[in-house]
């Protein structure tokens, strides 16, 4: 079965550190997304690619960055972690076409002390 | 600004009753709305989708659409302990990039 995965599950890190999360789907979707999650936000988008070699930058994106070498994978950086994107991160993918519904990974949890 | 309101409760309705749950969009050109139930810790899932004015029913599920009046809605008849969750609705006006509201938390008591 097609599905979207996220690795680490869980994170910490200190202050200053680059991290990169990974997401991978096998939906062969052209569109991926990574949202950020905290309480009284919501989901906030941080930067989309529709497709490979596209990046586009979302409504949070600064100090973040992605790169999509292939359909599958499209990584999240965070360059210099701060304590201000301790969050919980989630990566999505959607069909291009009439609907695009979107399918989301299980999420990391990442922690910058 | 595209915005997709949704009351965040939470909405309290005994085991067996129907809940509704109901958001506006601003967007007059949203294509496509979706629901989706979050469990705490877990990630969204869809449950639904609806592009068309009018109802479309899943099993317990039902959405609503007018178009007119900006306005879906999600029904569950038939409410379980187990469909205790927030549920986001969202509106996608074809740049693949849907407006996701905050959510509405439901709780389903025995």
């Amino acid at each position: 079965d097609a599905e979207i995965t996220q690795s680490p599950r869980h994170k910490i890190t200190e202050t200053g550190r680059q991290v990169t999360l990974a997401c991978h789907q096998t939906w062969n979707h052209n569109n991926m997304f990574w949202y950020r999650q905290d309480l009284g936000h919501g989901l906030r988008l941080i930067h989309y690619s529709y497709g490979v070699q596209d990046t586009n930058k979302g409504e949070v994106s600064d100090g973040y960055s992605v790169s999509r070498s292939n359909t599958e994978d499209l990584p999240l950086t965070l360059e210099s972690a701060a304590s201000s994107q301790t969050s919980v991160y989630f990566c999505a993918s959607s069909p291009t076409g009439l609907v695009d519904e979107q399918y989301f990974g299980p999420g990391t949890r990442l922690t910058v002390t | 600004q595209k915005e997709v309101e949704q009351n965040s409760g939470p909405l309290s309705v005994p085991e067996g009753a129907i809940a509704s749950l109901n958001c506006t969009y601003s967007d007059r050109g949203s294509q496509s709305f979706f629901w989706y139930r979050q469990y705490s810790g877990k990630s969204p899932e869809l449950i639904m989708f609806i592009y068309s004015n009018g109802d479309k029913e899943d099993g317990r599920f039902t959405a609503q659409l007018n178009k007119a009046s900006q306005y879906v809605s999600l029904l569950i008849r038939d409410s379980q302990p187990s469909d205790s969750a927030t549920y986001l609705c969202a509106a996608s006006g074809g740049s693949y990039i849907p407006t996701f509201g905050r959510g509405t938390s439901l709780i389903v008591h025995p």
